[in-house]
């Protein structure tokens, strides 16, 4: 069972609007970790956030900002004025390991299009 | 900073042929994972080595084998290439222990097999 849900297949924004891409998990460990990883159109996977399951702060980093909310299981990630370089298919990711953050159950990944 | 090497960056094989993906972890990361990940989809994990040792595997055909040698660095073996082989596989390194790191990637390598 797909244990990462990311619900939105594609998102089109304009340029400078904000968009919002939901993550929704399910796991029975009580610690475990969450990631977004970014694949631009070059194919590579760039490392974004981790968040512990023990901390619930949400962390803003520039324009992008994170909503981790146990109560729902969401890992919620926006990105505030979006540019076009921001244009990329993004992945949450679910790691149940505690001593290796390697071994990652993805979601389906959601494609981000900014129009100038 | 030292990024995760991945070699070649592209390949193209035929049907039933061998292929060896390379990848050369960052500097005193200790773990390794392989991931494959075909058009459109999200990548899956196949298989990790942890100070050369096997630690995990995934969904990793009997086909396909890997192991991590002395210098940490770690390749994948595929043999019989099938059509549905055709993906791009990711390396990802990490560091284990009191000072876990999270997984960063290579750049991948495209293998096609026609």
């Amino acid at each position: 069972a797909q244990k990462v849900t990311q619900a939105q297949t594609e998102i089109s924004v304009v340029e400078k609007e904000d968009v919002t891409l939901d993550c929704v998990y399910e796991t029975r460990d009580t610690t475990y970790y969450l990631f977004w990883y970014k694949q631009p159109p070059s194919g590579e996977l760039v490392f974004l956030i981790r968040r512990n399951s023990f901390d619930e702060q949400n962390e803003i980093s520039g324009r992008y900002s994170w909503n981790f909310q146990k109560s729902t299981s969401s890992f919620n990630f926006t990105i505030t004025a979006s540019q076009v370089v921001d244009s990329a298919v993004y992945f949450c990711a679910l790691s149940e390991e505690t001593d290796s953050w390697g071994k990652l159950q993805f979601g389906a990944g959601t494609q981000v299009v900014v129009t100038p | 900073a030292a990024g995760v090497i991945q070699s070649p960056r592209h390949l193209i094989k035929e049907k039933r042929e061998t292929a060896t993906l390379k990848c050369y972890p960052i500097p005193r990361h200790d773990t390794v994972y392989w991931y494959q990940q075909g058009p459109g989809q999200d990548p899956q994990f196949l298989i990790s080595f942890y100070e050369k040792m096997q630690s995990d595997k995934g969904s990793i055909p009997d086909r396909f084998s890997a192991q991590q040698f002395s210098d940490y660095h770690s390749e994948l073996n595929m043999s019989s290439l099938e059509l549905g082989d055709s993906a791009l596989y990711f390396c990802a390194s990490s560091k284990q222990g009191g000072l876990n790191t999270e997984a960063f990637f290579g750049q991948g390598t495209r293998l096609t097999v026609v």
